[in-house]
């Protein structure tokens, strides 16, 4: 299966700050790289697809990058609704894979 | 607008079948492209992808969990079904169904079902 390693397992933030967490694929997945939201109680949510592009409806302060092997979501103004955690998932080989999360905490 | 609702027993014992029914709306399971997947989540955990079947048909099915998965479709009734046999403790978790499509995988979700296996 192919591995998917989220780093950091938890970050503690403020509102404002600019906030970068990664994923690193064991094997090379293309740009086949989505990048879900879970708020606490919540079902996840689809923020970025094919590793950079920004679903409907998304603010622009959430991006996303990387291709082959390594990943990265950014939120460049940190907003207190965006305290969740952050996964993402390859799709370019079965089975499709999760990386276990990166958790946003307040400060 | 796209709706998903997860329904299912609750809770059951260890060996048993667990069958999951998936209603949606806003769109079609017939329609070329469309898909409907299932994930689920242990309390406090990640998320696992289980299975995914398409307009056509195809089902694929996550190979961990052996031949234990069957995904089925009513197209008439805008329904997706989950059943996973011999179901034991470490089958508890929370289960979704999302909205699968080319290109945009997961793009809604429903609002997810706990399913307790206990004895």
């Amino acid at each position: 299966n192919t591995v998917m390693t989220q780093s950091p397992t938890s970050m503690f933030i403020s509102v404002g700050d600019r906030v970068t967490m990664n994923c690193k694929a064991s094997q090379n997945v293309g740009t086949n790289v989505d990048w879900y939201q879970q708020k606490t109680g919540q079902s996840p949510k689809l923020l970025i697809y094919g590793a950079s592009n920004r679903y409907t409806g998304v603010p622009d302060r959430f991006t996303g990058s990387g291709s082959g092997t390594d990943f990265t979501l950014t939120i460049s103004n940190m907003q207190a609704e965006d305290l969740a955690v952050y996964y993402c998932l390859q799709y370019n080989y079965n089975p499709l894979t999760f990386g276990s999360g990166t958790k946003l905490e307040i400060k | 607008q796209v709706t998903l609702k997860e329904s299912g027993p609750g809770i059951l014992q260890p060996s048993h079948t667990l069958s999951l029914t998936c209603s949606f709306s806003g769109f079609s399971l017939s329609t070329y492209g469309m898909g409907v997947s299932w994930i689920r989540q242990p309390s406090g955990k990640g998320l696992e992808w289980l299975a995914s079947i398409w307009w056509n048909g195809n089902t694929y099915n996550n190979p961990s969990l052996k031949s234990r998965l069957t995904v089925s479709k009513d197209t008439s009734n805008n329904q997706a079904f989950l059943k996973v046999t011999s179901v034991d403790t470490a089958d508890t978790a929370t289960y979704y169904c999302a909205h699968t499509q080319f290109g945009v995988l997961f793009d809604y979700w429903g609002q997810g079902v706990m399913v307790t296996v206990s004895s």
